[in-house]
């Protein structure tokens, strides 16, 4: 059974531009979030796909902006990268009905902006 | 969603247990506590939940006294491989019924031989 899965690994992108994250979640799970690392710090919420819609979001700009695709697979875009952004880009997936809190999370996109 | 405090690090030995205690005092009546473990360059893993009393499972122990103000994780005779950062969340779902995270800064606990 895989769990979630994220690609890329690495990526390292140049002020102003665009980058795409993306995400599969573990099978069976239908929710999907982002969160955002900070070298230091803890995962902050990024925003909720449920059933291809957004369902809650963090205190991020609309630079920052995702979808969900049927398959429950999901990305995540960013615009107009700031040296900021340089961040772990962190999936998780759960169950729309399940446990509270109990989430399962990907290894990680790494994103470096220069 | 409640705030919470707990230490920034903590040293043990290998085969010590180790106890983390996380404060939450403004929880909310339904509000759970969730405890997550993080590897470097790795997501954070669920550990333990529960709601109040004390709850086991195979990896830790969650001590929860009657006012839920705080909270203890009990890790049992730790070795080398549990040094990992270790991260107290308190909320639920609200009237969302969606399940978003609040993590705090966590607690480095390094185990040495």
């Amino acid at each position: 059974d895989a769990g979630v899965t994220q690609s890329p690994t690495h990526l390292i992108k140049t002020r102003g531009q665009q980058v795409t994250l993306r995400c599969s979640p573990k099978s069976g799970h239908d929710t999907v979030s982002w969160y955002q690392q900070a070298l230091g710090q803890g995962p902050q919420f990024i925003f909720q796909y449920y059933e291809e819609e957004e369902r809650q979001r963090g205190n991020f700009p609309d630079r920052f902006s995702g979808h969900q695709f049927p398959n429950y697979s999901s990305e995540l875009n960013v615009n107009a990268l700031l040296l900021g952004d340089s961040a772990l880009y962190l999936c998780a997936s759960s169950l729309r009905v399940g446990g509270p809190y109990e989430q399962y999370f990907g290894p990680g996109t790494r994103l470096t902006v220069t | 969603l409640a705030k919470t405090t707990q230490p920034i690090s903590m040293d043990s030995y290998e085969g010590q247990e180790v106890n983390i205690t996380c404060s939450h005092n403004n929880i909310a009546t339904n509000d759970y506590i969730t405890w997550y473990q993080q590897f470097p360059s790795q997501g954070p893993r669920f550990i333990i939940q529960g709601y109040k009393t004390k709850v086991t499972n195979e990896v830790a122990s969650l001590f929860i006294p009657a006012d839920r103000k705080s909270s203890t994780l009990s890790l049992p005779r730790v070795s080398l491989s549990d040094t990992a950062v270790y991260y107290c969340l308190v909320g639920d779902t609200g009237n969302t019924g969606f399940q978003k995270l609040v993590f705090g800064t966590g607690t480095r606990l390094l185990v040495s031989p």
